[in-house]
């Protein structure tokens, strides 16, 4: 049992390029989110989906886009990376909407 | 913004001590929740309070909610050095969002 599996673990990518967060969980859970998390601000959620198929925005969705085909899988799109985006991101899921998270390992994204 | 904010920032006890952290919100929620955060890692979950409760136990964590206050408590009795970590509450609303506060970091000194 795996949890919730994160790929890459690090990245660098230079200002305007684009690339891809993967996040998969193996655990059938329904609700699925990705936050970043910057120093002195805590975990900010970026979208967040509750089931497959639907998605909606969190506070701060600007620059990214998601996607929820399979309950399984739920990546992060950078369209366009800006040095702001620089952070730590995390994907977590939850069996059902309001449950405890589990959490993956995160992705540390600089951008340059 | 409904992110809880955490109190105090920084926390640095003994070993053996008891550590407490606050967390205030500014909004109704459905529930609380309360996550670790160890240096460069994920958060796990500790333990989940709903609206209707006003204290929960599990092992030596101790949460306490007051709704009338927006304020909830999270107590880690007989400290020890593995509890050093980054402490966050996260609030979660009917609007299907979790929101996190910036986190209490707590150092236990051997």
């Amino acid at each position: 049992n795996a949890g919730v599996t994160q790929t890459p673990k690090f990245q660098v990518l230079k200002t305007g390029q684009s690339m891809t967060l993967q996040c998969a969980q193996d655990m059938n859970h329904e609700y699925m989110s990705w936050y970043r998390q910057d120093p002195g601000m805590g975990l900010r959620l970026i979208h967040y989906s509750v089931g497959a198929g639907i998605t909606d925005q969190g506070e701060v969705p600007n620059g990214y886009n998601v996607s929820r085909s399979t309950t399984e899988d739920f990546p992060l799109r950078l369209l366009s990376a800006a040095p702001s985006q620089t952070s730590v991101y995390f994907c977590a899921s939850s069996y059902g909407v309001g449950d405890g998270y589990t959490f993956g390992s995160g992705t540390r994204l600089t951008v340059v | 913004s409904q992110q809880g904010e955490e109190d105090p920032q920084a926390l640095s006890i003994q070993e053996g001590e008891n550590a407490t952290m606050n967390c205030s919100y500014k909004t109704s929620i459905n529930n609380l929740q309360w996550y670790r955060q160890n240096s460069g890692r994920g958060l796990v979950h500790l333990i989940l309070i709903r609206s209707n409760e006003r204290e929960k136990h599990s092992g030596r964590l101790r949460v306490t909610l007051d709704t009338s206050k927006k304020s909830s408590s999270l107590l880690i009795t007989a400290s020890r050095a593995a509890d050093t970590a980054s402490y966050f509450c996260a609030t979660y609303n009917n609007f299907n969002k979790f929101y996190f506060g910036s986190g209490t970091k707590l150092n236990v000194k051997p």
